[in-house]
């Protein structure tokens, strides 16, 4: 069955530092989310992308973060100067179409900025 | 204003029992309603998706909408241990964004 794989699963550094944090999207997809869950707290929705560009994006997504899809098959966030409240998990998800609403979820990579 | 409230809980019924799950959601552009289930340290799963008043049945599941009173449900029979996780409510506005509540705590007693 496809599924939604990210990389790293943990990634630790340390603040003021950037991190690329990577997923590959099921291959027939169309839309592509970020979503970060800080510990104990609620999955937030940071941006969506379709056809190549940012289609919504949250308040959460400020001039810190930016994504990407370099190739046909990657789909990744960027986090420039990381700070301490950029711990969290953050989860990558796609979606075939719109009209479906169905969401896959990769595992999650755990940030710990130290 | 786009939340989504649950009930933190934490929720404990026995196993055979019946949970009960409840939401609700503050945008009446909401089209589109999710339950998610999360196992701690995981990500989310769905359970089920829907989108106009009344019920929806799968399996032991049964999701409800209500749109006037904004409110959406998720029935759990004869529940089972392993159904012990967190449960996520989602909507979908007419945006291409998600929201997500806080989740309730399941716990089911062997």
């Amino acid at each position: 069955e496809p599924e939604v794989t990210q990389t790293p699963s943990h990634q630790v550094t340390q603040m003021g530092q950037e991190v690329i944090l990577r997923c590959v999207p099921i291959s027939n997809h169309l839309y592509f989310y970020w979503y970060r869950q800080i510990l104990g707290q609620k999955v937030e929705f940071l941006v969506s992308f379709y056809n190549n560009e940012i289609s919504e994006k949250s308040e959460i997504f400020d001039d810190q973060f930016s994504v990407e899809r370099p190739d046909g098959s990657n789909f990744t966030l960027k986090i420039r100067s990381t700070k301490l409240e950029d711990s969290a998990m953050y989860f990558c998800a796609s979606l075939s179409s719109v009209g479906t609403d169905t969401q896959y979820f990769g595992p999650g990579t755990r940030l710990t900025v130290l | 204003q786009k939340e989504v409230e649950q009930n933190s809980g934490p929720l404990s019924v026995p196993e055979g029992a019946i949970a009960s799950l409840n939401c609700t959601y503050s945008d009446r552009g909401s089209q589109s309603f999710f339950w998610y289930r999360q196992y701690s340290g995981k990500s989310p799963e769905l359970i089920m998706s829907i989108y106009s008043n009344g019920d929806k049945e799968d399996g032991r599941f049964t999701a409800q909408l209500n749109k006037a009173s904004q409110y959406v449900s998720l029935l759990i029979r004869d529940s089972q241990p392993s159904d012990s996780a967190t449960y996520l409510c989602a909507v979908r506005l007419h945006s291409n964004q998600f929201y997500f509540g806080t989740g309730t705590s399941l716990t089911v007693i062997p």
